[in-house]
C-alpha cells in the first residue's frame, strides 16, 4: 500500500514562528500536494509539486512556502504563523496529476496559540 | 470560478442504498471524476474513479452521464461503519486554467 506519513499529529505553535510541517511517500509518486481543511471551507489547495524542485501555487498560497529537495520529501512552510492557519493541515500524493489515485496522509492539526 | 456542488448532507438506515451527487458543469475534457471517503481525524481515502458511463468495485458504484457534468456514488447496503464525509475530485476548466476542485463534502450519517 502507498503511504504517506506525516511528521507529526498534532502541533501547537506560537504566533510569529517558523513552522515546518513535513511529508513522505513511500511510492515514488511524482506529484505532492497540500491542502488545509476547515470547517465549512472542505479542502482547499496551497500549494503542489510535480517534480523536484518543482512548486506551483493551489488557491490560498498567501502565507505558506514550500520546499521538494528529494522526490520522496514535500514539506510545508509557515514562515510566521497567525492564529487563523490553525487548520488541519493534510498531504497527497499521486502518479499523475489528474486527481486519479490521490493518497493522503492523516493529516497534522496545527494549533497557533 | 469554477464549482463543483454536492448535498451537505443525508441520512440514511441500515442496509439501504445511497446516491451522493455532485454536480460540476465545468469539466475538463479529459480528466476524470474520483470520490473520496473522509472519517474524523482522518486523512481522505480513494473510494472510486471513473471517466464515463458506470464503474464498480467492491465497495460502490459511480454513475456519469454523457456529459459528465454531475456524477452520482452508489454505495449498497450501507452500514454503520459507512458514517463518513464523502468528497468528490475533478478537474475543471475556469477562467484560471485546469484547476482539480474538491466539492464540499456530503456528511453521511447511518442510522441503526
Amino acid at each position: 500500500d502507498v503511504k504517506v506519513t506525516q511528521s507529526s499529529r498534532y502541533l501547537v505553535k506560537r504566533t510569529g514562528e517558523k513552522v515546518f510541517l513535513e511529508c513522505v511517500q513511500d511510492m515514488d509518486h511524482e506529484n505532492m500536494f497540500w491542502y488545509r481543511q476547515d470547517p465549512g471551507l472542505g479542502l482547499r489547495l496551497i500549494y503542489f509539486s510535480y517534480d523536484v524542485k518543482m512548486k506551483e501555487k493551489g488557491d490560498i498560497p498567501e502565507g505558506y512556502s514550500v520546499s521538494r529537495e528529494k522526490k520522496e520529501r514535500f514539506s510545508l512552510i509557515l514562515e510566521s504563523a497567525s492564529t487563523n492557519q490553525t487548520s488541519m493541515y493534510l498531504c497527497a500524493s499521486s502518479p499523475l496529476s489528474t486527481g486519479y489515485g490521490y493518497t493522503f496522509g492523516s493529516g497534522t492539526r496545527l494549533t497557533v496559540v | 470560478l469554477a464549482k463543483t456542488t454536492q448535498p451537505i448532507s443525508m441520512d440514511s438506515y441500515e442496509g439501504q442504498e445511497v446516491n451522493i451527487t455532485c454536480s460540476h458543469n465545468n469539466i475538463a475534457t479529459n480528466d476524470y471524476i474520483t470520490w473520496y471517503q473522509q472519517f474524523p481525524s482522518q486523512g481522505p481515502r480513494f473510494i472510486i474513479q471513473g471517466y464515463k458511463t458506470k464503474v464498480t468495485n467492491e465497495v460502490a458504484s459511480l454513475f456519469i452521464p454523457a456529459d459528465r457534468k454531475s456524477s452520482t456514488l452508489s454505495l449498497p447496503r450501507v452500514s454503520l461503519s459507512d458514517t463518513a464525509v464523502y468528497y468528490c475530485l475533478v478537474g475543471v476548466d475556469d477562467n484560471y486554467g485546469q484547476n482539480f476542485v474538491f466539492g464540499p463534502g456530503t456528511r453521511l450519517s447511518v442510522l441503526p
